[in-house]
């Protein structure tokens, strides 16, 4: 069974700081997702990756397959990026069954 | 191209009841995702519907099932209600089955059990 560990648990920020949140699992996998969830409770894909490093606008993620090791970056952070972000991974490979983050509770002050 | 859509937002019940929960997929999408959110706690994967046919399924007792229509859209049914029960229930669709594969998420059922 996969463990995913995130960290921190809670970050707090000043606009316009850099903000890293790790993600580490214990099981090799096919890929890992990045989700966003604002207060309302849905929730949104920011990622999937298997390998390398993706961007869209202000987000970066990477992955380290060796390490089993991803990280989310928010550039220029805004307070419409208060959210909480939660990687997921598979069980196993390409298991149908993803295991979660408990999530990293992100606020971001003006 | 509509998003993943679910019914109802809110609900109340009380312990021994049943409930059903709606997801309606996206748009392509062949397999759905049923997953419970207690407050504070990452998802937690119930089951995955694959055309039609259970796909998988997490630790939950049997008094959670679920069904998948032809038109892919799905339903979570949960008997017997209890009060640890209560939590976000989303479903997420998929082009096809495997963590691989990029989920879109329904706002989300809010059950209070009482």
């Amino acid at each position: 069974k996969n463990e995913v560990e995130q960290s921190p648990q809670n970050l707090t920020a000043q606009e316009g700081e850099f903000i890293t949140i790790n993600c580490s699992y214990s099981v090799g996998i096919s890929a890992l997702h990045w989700l966003q969830q604002h207060p309302g409770g849905g929730i949104v894909s920011l990622f999937m990756l298997s390998s390398g490093k993706k961007k869209h606008g202000r987000l970066i993620a990477t992955i380290n397959i060796q390490e089993k090791h991803s990280s989310l970056h928010i550039t220029a952070s805004h307070p419409r990026d208060s959210a909480v972000y939660i990687c997921a991974a598979p069980t196993q490979g390409g298991s149908e069954k993803l295991v979660f983050g408990k999530g990293t509770k992100l606020t971001v002050n003006p | 191209e509509t998003g993943v859509t679910q019914s109802p937002t809110h609900l109340i019940k009380t312990r021994g009841q049943q409930v059903t929960l709606r997801c309606s997929s996206q748009s392509g999408h062949n397999t759905v995702s049923w997953y419970q959110q207690a407050l504070g706690q990452g998802p937690q994967f119930i089951f995955q519907y694959y055309r039609e046919e259970e796909n998988g399924r997490g630790n939950f007792p049997p008094r959670f099932s679920g069904l998948q229509f032809p038109n892919y859209s799905s339903e979570l049914n949960v008997n017997a209600l209890e009060l640890d029960d209560s939590a976000l229930y989303l479903c997420a669709s998929s082009l096809n089955p495997g963590g691989d594969n990029e989920q879109f998420f329904g706002p989300g059922t809010r059950l209070t059990v009482l």
